[in-house]
């Protein structure tokens, strides 16, 4: 167990529609990253914040927006969903150490 | 894009180490070398990091040459269950706040009984 808890684990919803995705860092870490994998594909790097403020940006799409709460939790938010945004979607988290820890994913099916 | 060069693919046989190996040939002195592994679709796993000395812990060593342009994560006792895809990372700190992970291809290690 990683610490870093996703939920859902897995989501199905169809084309146009709008999802949340949630992530619970592991206690005291202030960094999050958020990271897309499609079928057979690598890690894309998507988004970082870090004690709320956005930190660095990768290849998000415009229809993708995130997060961090005060109390660093960080949501990941899916609009417009197309066929190609079915992957699984990691979460990670780091603190002081830089050591960064995954969650388990969620599996979005776009249909 | 990613700042580490991997083979695409290895093999190991079961109980041998697996040594993989990883060019960062333009890391600069502040960037550290990270090392995790992924297996099928799972979170990828954190292993281990340096910044130039060796290291080791309990899952693994890491080699830094001494001009810090590659490295040679090392798994002594090669076991089924690590067969994964194993991916290097050089990784700057800055500020507190730590750079982003960015993941290349990373090597997909076959360890055969």
């Amino acid at each position: 167990d990683s610490g870093v808890t996703q939920t859902p684990k897995h989501l199905i919803t169809a084309t146009g529609q709008r999802v949340t995705l949630r992530c619970s860092p592991r206690s005291g870490d202030l960094s999050v990253y958020w990271y897309q994998q499609s079928l057979d594909q690598g890690l894309q790097f998507l988004i970082q914040y870090y004690n709320g403020e956005e930190r660095a940006k990768g290849n998000i799409l415009e229809r993708f927006s995130a997060q961090q709460f005060p109390d660093l939790h960080s949501e990941l938010n899916l609009s417009s969903l197309e066929l190609g945004d079915s992957a699984l979607y990691f979460c990670a988290s780091s603190g002081r150490l830089g050591r960064a820890f995954f969650g388990q994913g969620t599996r979005l099916t776009v249909v | 894009d990613a700042k580490t060069t991997q083979p695409p693919s290895m093999d190991c046989a079961e109980g041998r180490a697996a040594n993989l190996p990883c060019n960062h040939s333009t890391i600069s002195g502040n960037e550290y070398v990270y090392w995790y592994r992924q297996i099928h679709s799972q979170g990828p796993q954190y292993i281990i990091h340096g910044l130039k000395n060796n290291e080791t812990n309990e899952m693994a060593s890491l080699i830094i040459t001494e001009d810090r342009k590659s490295s040679t994560l090392i798994l002594p006792h090669a076991t089924l269950r690590d067969t994964a895809v194993y991916y290097c990372i050089v990784r700057g700190v800055d500020g507190g706040s730590q750079g982003n992970l960015i993941f290349g291809k990373g090597t997909k290690l076959s360890v055969k009984p």
